[in-house]
């Protein structure tokens, strides 16, 4: 079966920092493209970030970039975003998520960049108070 | 970035009834969209990717269509189990963009 479950969400102050895991399963990890998205209460969906399957390829939202950074350890089987700088709005669920596309195709070329999110996890939660 | 704007922001509808939502992107985006389905408490499925291609599993009933801008998601008869809130995404360009999701109710 194929699964993703994710971890290190909990309280922490505005201004502190914290990483989160994804540990993937059922799948060859290091074939795939993964993206991180988060789910703020009651809201909708916010893609925050992708990283290419030998990680030589990061694209961050314009709302967190230089505060989370997007890695992976293939050959740990993981993967991460480490949040910095956290502000009350960045209280949400976060999810990974499986990229079920390899890129795009240009000029026969095939670009790396987020396509259809086709796994999720559960979601870990970040809450983000003083 | 690409806005992605969704209708109706909620619907409601009888088991039975055949069930239409849109997805209207600010640019063309071709066939670039995709379609989840996301019930209470749980991470969103996907369900349909490039505008009609249907995931394995995914029942029949549902399908989507359109290109360029307008796009259109449709569950042909509606079941008690497809409560829940669905949102189009948009991966033309970056960042991939979301509607702002259609919740479902049963009437």
């Amino acid at each position: 079966e194929v699964r993703l479950v994710e971890s290190g969400g909990r309280l922490v102050r505005p201004g502190g920092s914290l990483r989160l895991s994804c540990a993937p399963s059922g799948f060859i990890f290091s074939s795939y493209n993964m993206n991180w998205v988060r789910q703020a209460p009651g809201k909708g969906l916010e893609w925050l970030s992708y990283i290419s399957s030998a990680g030589s390829t990061v694209y961050y939202a314009d709302s967190v970039r230089g505060r989370f950074t997007i890695s992976r350890d293939n050959a740990k089987n993981s993967l991460y975003l480490q949040l910095s700088s956290l502000r009350a709005d960045d209280t949400a669920v976060y999810y990974c998520a499986r990229d079920g596309g390899h890129g795009v195709t240009l000029f026969g070329e095939v670009i790396p960049r987020p396509n259809w999110f086709d796994t999720w996890g559960q979601g870990t939660l970040v809450t983000v108070s003083s | 970035d690409v806005q992605m704007t969704q209708s109706p922001p909620s619907l409601s509808a009888s088991v039975g009834d055949r069930v239409t939502i849109t997805c209207q992107a600010s640019q063309d985006i071709t066939n670039y969209i995709n379609w989840y389905q996301q019930k209470p408490g749980k991470a969103p499925k996907l369900l349909i990717h490039d505008a009609s291609r249907l995931e394995t599993g995914v029942p029949s009933r549902f399908s989507g269509s359109g290109s360029g801008t307008g796009f259109s998601f449709t569950i042909s008869s509606l079941q008690p189990e497809d409560i829940a809130t669905y949102y189009c995404q948009q991966y033309d360009s970056i960042p991939p963009t979301f509607g702002q999701g259609t919740r479902l109710e049963i009437k």
